[in-house]
C-alpha cells in the first residue's frame, strides 16, 4: 500500500480567495486522482493526474476552477480557485497502483 | 459505465455477521470488484479486492458468483467500529470509461448497534 500525505487537513477561506491543497506520496506512481466528497454525499471524482501530461478532467470540472500540478512521481497539488461557499467539501488525493488508495483527506470551508 | 447498486443503508448488532450486497449488471470482462470502507472525516479504506469466486483477507470475505452481476460484502462478527460507510466499486484502473474503477456509487451506510 501506498502512504498519502495531505496538507493543510484543514482550512477556512474566504470567498474569492484560493487554496492549494498538497499530496505527497510514500513511493512513485503514476496514476494520481483528485476527488471531492461534499457534506453527505459519496466522493466524486475530478480528474486524473499522470506525471508528464495534462491532467485530465470529469464532467462538470475545469482546469481554471481546479487547476493541478503533477511536477513528479510523488507529489501533486490541487488549487481551489476563487473559492465559493459551495466549494465547502473534503478534498482527497488518491493513487493508483492496481488498488486505489487515499489520503486522509483536506476538509475545506468557504465564507 | 458499471454502474453499482447497494442498500442505502443496514443496522446490525456487536457480534452478528454483515453481509451488503451490491449489484453490477453491466460489469465488464476485465472488470474487479473492490470494496472499500469509510468513516467519518477519513479518505476510504480498501477492506478487499475480487475478481470470481471467493476471496478472504483478515477482515472480511467477497464472495462473487459466476455471472459476476452481484458481489457480497461479509464482516464476521462486527463491531461497534465497523460503523462506516461502505463502498462497492468495479472497473479496471487503466480501463475505458466503461467500467470505471474511479467512480464511486452511494455506498451503504452501516450502523452496528450494541
Amino acid at each position: 500500500s501506498a502512504v498519502i500525505s495531505q496538507k493543510p487537513s484543514r482550512d477556512i477561506c474566504q470567498r474569492g480567495t484560493s487554496l492549494t491543497i498538497q499530496c505527497q506520496v510514500d513511493s512513485q506512481v503514476t496514476m494520481m486522482f483528485w476527488y471531492r466528497q461534499q457534506p453527505g454525499q459519496s466522493l466524486t471524482l475530478i480528474a486524473t493526474a499522470n506525471q508528464g501530461s495534462e491532467a485530465t478532467y470529469e464532467s462538470g470540472f475545469v482546469i481554471d476552477k481546479f487547476p493541478i500540478s503533477r511536477p513528479n512521481l510523488t507529489f501533486s497539488t490541487l488549487t481551489v480557485s476563487n473559492m465559493s461557499p459551495e466549494d465547502s467539501s473534503i478534498y482527497l488525493c488518491s493513487v493508483g497502483t492496481g488498488i486505489v488508495f487515499f489520503g486522509q483527506g483536506t476538509r475545506l470551508t468557504v465564507v | 459505465l458499471a454502474k453499482t447498486t447497494q442498500p442505502i443503508s443496514m443496522d446490525s448488532y456487536e457480534g452478528q455477521e454483515v453481509n451488503i450486497t451490491c449489484s453490477h449488471n453491466n460489469i465488464a470482462t476485465n472488470d474487479y470488484i473492490t470494496w472499500y470502507q469509510q468513516f467519518p472525516s477519513q479518505g476510504p479504506r480498501f477492506i478487499i479486492q475480487g475478481y470470481k469466486t471467493k476471496v478472504t483477507n483478515e477482515v472480511a470475505s467477497l464472495f462473487i458468483p459466476a455471472d459476476r452481476k452481484s458481489s457480497t460484502l461479509s464482516l464476521p462478527r462486527v463491531s461497534l467500529s465497523d460503523t462506516a460507510v461502505y463502498y462497492c466499486l468495479v472497473g479496471v484502473l487503466g480501463g475505458s470509461k466503461a467500467g470505471n474503477m474511479l467512480t464511486f456509487g452511494g455506498g451503504t451506510r452501516l450502523m452496528v448497534k450494541p
